[in-house]
């Protein structure tokens, strides 16, 4: 069965400070593709990165990095310098080739609060 | 524009209505799926197409629930005999595969309240 976990509900941080949320998974798959959707108040999932589970490198996009760690199961994402516009619901997921569709498997969501 | 759009955005409805909501994917996705949201949750899947076809459905699709695709471009999704737990944000996505790698792209959700 998949499953993702984020264990943060919620954070509350002032402007400019880094803020990371986790993400852990369980997959049986060993090709899988995890996810980071960002849904702001208007309610609509907005796509930030992609990663599958043959590349563990990290990436930088701005004040985006996200940290793949296999060895522990786990896709962090941190925001460096925080905004008040990051403030959002963030959600991490899972999809592996067991799904046949690719459906996405989503974790519960950390809601970020940013405070000017 | 050139995302997925969703209509209608809102729907308040009595219980034992019948709903039916649209979705139009992304120009040459040719697949597309159904999530659904409730309050404080992650989005669940529902529903999948490829092109046409409808290829799976969760076990959280009710004999309620039913979602069509005819020419493999729009799709809707409508609930007969709503309940008030059918109160719940209403997501559709596509992808196509060739090119973004199961990226899946969601539009604006149609949010529904059942009275």
């Amino acid at each position: 069965a998949q499953k993702v976990t984020q264990a943060q509900t919620e954070i509350s941080v002032v402007e400019k400070e880094d803020v990371t949320l986790d993400c852990v998974y369980e997959t049986r798959d060993t090709t899988y593709y995890l996810f980071w959707y960002k849904q702001p108040p208007s309610g609509e999932l907005v796509f930030l990165i992609r990663r599958n589970s043959f590349d563990e490198q990290n990436e930088i996009s701005g004040r985006y990095s996200w940290n793949f760690q296999k060895s522990t199961s786990s896709f962090n994402f941190t925001i460096t310098a925080s905004q008040v516009v990051d403030s959002a619901v963030y959600f991490c997921a899972l999809s592996g080739r067991s799904q046949g569709a690719q459906k996405l498997v989503f974790g519960q969501g950390t809601r970020l609060t940013i405070n000017p | 524009d050139t995302g997925v759009s969703q209509n209608p955005r809102h729907k308040i409805t009595k219980r034992g209505q019948n709903v039916t909501f649209r979705c139009d994917p992304i120009s040459e996705h040719n697949r597309l799926y159904w999530y659904r949201q409730t309050l404080g949750q992650g989005p669940e899947f529902l529903t999948y197409f490829q092109n046409e076809a409808q290829l799976e459905k969760s076990r959280l699709l009710s004999d309620r629930f039913s979602a069509e695709r005819p020419k493999g471009s729009f799709s809707t999704l409508e609930i007969q005999r709503t309940e008030q737990g059918d109160s719940a944000m209403y997501l559709c996505a596509s992808s196509f595969p060739a090119t973004s790698a199961e990226t899946q792209y969601f539009g604006p959700g149609t949010r529904l309240l059942v009275l």
